[in-house]
């Protein structure tokens, strides 16, 4: 089976930064994704990581530790829009896209002035 | 480029009726597709998830079926809703060979 831990709820000042963490423990593994979701709407890519380090995307970073079953997502100069819901997904093995994603609950940001 | 269509966009049913969500891709060609539910307070759950026509994969047993008739529709059923059945239905592509899936704008279904 597979369980994806994130935080339920943060907040953050607008220009700060902030951390989401994300742990799996998953029976296999072969990618991670965070999406965001803002209210009321679809889920939004932001990053994928396979292999473990830190993919920089603009304001947005993930790093993954394969060894340690970790993740995180780390934005940066916070901005107002940046409330939503981010959420941790998780691929698993033999990926090639036949099978879907396990997600996490998400987690529930909101960007205080 | 590509776009993911899925309708309606807000539906009220009441229980025991049945149900039909469309959703169509446009702009590639042998995609993956895939139905998740995400209940209020809850995450996003798989459903089913196909590759190809009329290959369909069950995540969960429950009273929802799916079918893919064409290579890039697909669509969720149902003959009897349950009060449970309610939240938000989002349809999802990928290539074939990838990992990274494209949600479509959803459907909120409430079962009155």
């Amino acid at each position: 089976g597979q369980n994806i831990d994130q935080p339920t709820e943060m907040t953050a000042t607008e220009g700060a930064i902030v951390q989401i963490n994300c742990t799996y423990q998953t029976s296999g593994f072969n990618g991670l994704f965070w999406y965001q979701q803002h209210a009321g709407e679809a889920p939004t890519f932001l990053s994928y990581n396979v292999l473990d380090g830190l993919e920089e995307k603009g304001r947005f970073s993930s790093f993954l530790s394969r060894s340690k079953g970790y993740s995180y997502l780390l934005l940066k100069e916070l901005q107002m829009k940046d409330s939503a819901s981010y959420l941790c997904a998780v691929t698993p093995p033999g990926g090639g896209g036949a099978d879907g994603l396990t997600f996490g609950k998400g987690t529930h940001l909101i960007i205080q002035p | 480029s590509q776009t993911i269509h899925q309708w309606p966009a807000t539906l009220v049913q009441p229980v025991g009726s049945p149900l039909s969500l469309e959703c169509t891709v446009e702009g590639t060609s042998n995609p993956n597709l895939y139905w998740y539910r995400q209940a209020a307070g809850r995450g996003l759950q798989l459903l089913f998830y196909s590759v190809g026509i009329g290959q369909i994969s069950s995540e969960v047993p429950q009273n929802l079926s799916a079918s893919r008739p064409q290579d890039r529709q697909f669509i969720l059923s149902s003959k009897k809703l349950l009060l449970s059945d309610s939240g938000f239905y989002l349809c999802a592509w990928a290539p074939m060979g990838y990992n990274e899936q494209f949600f479509g704008p959803g459907t909120r279904l409430t079962v009155l």
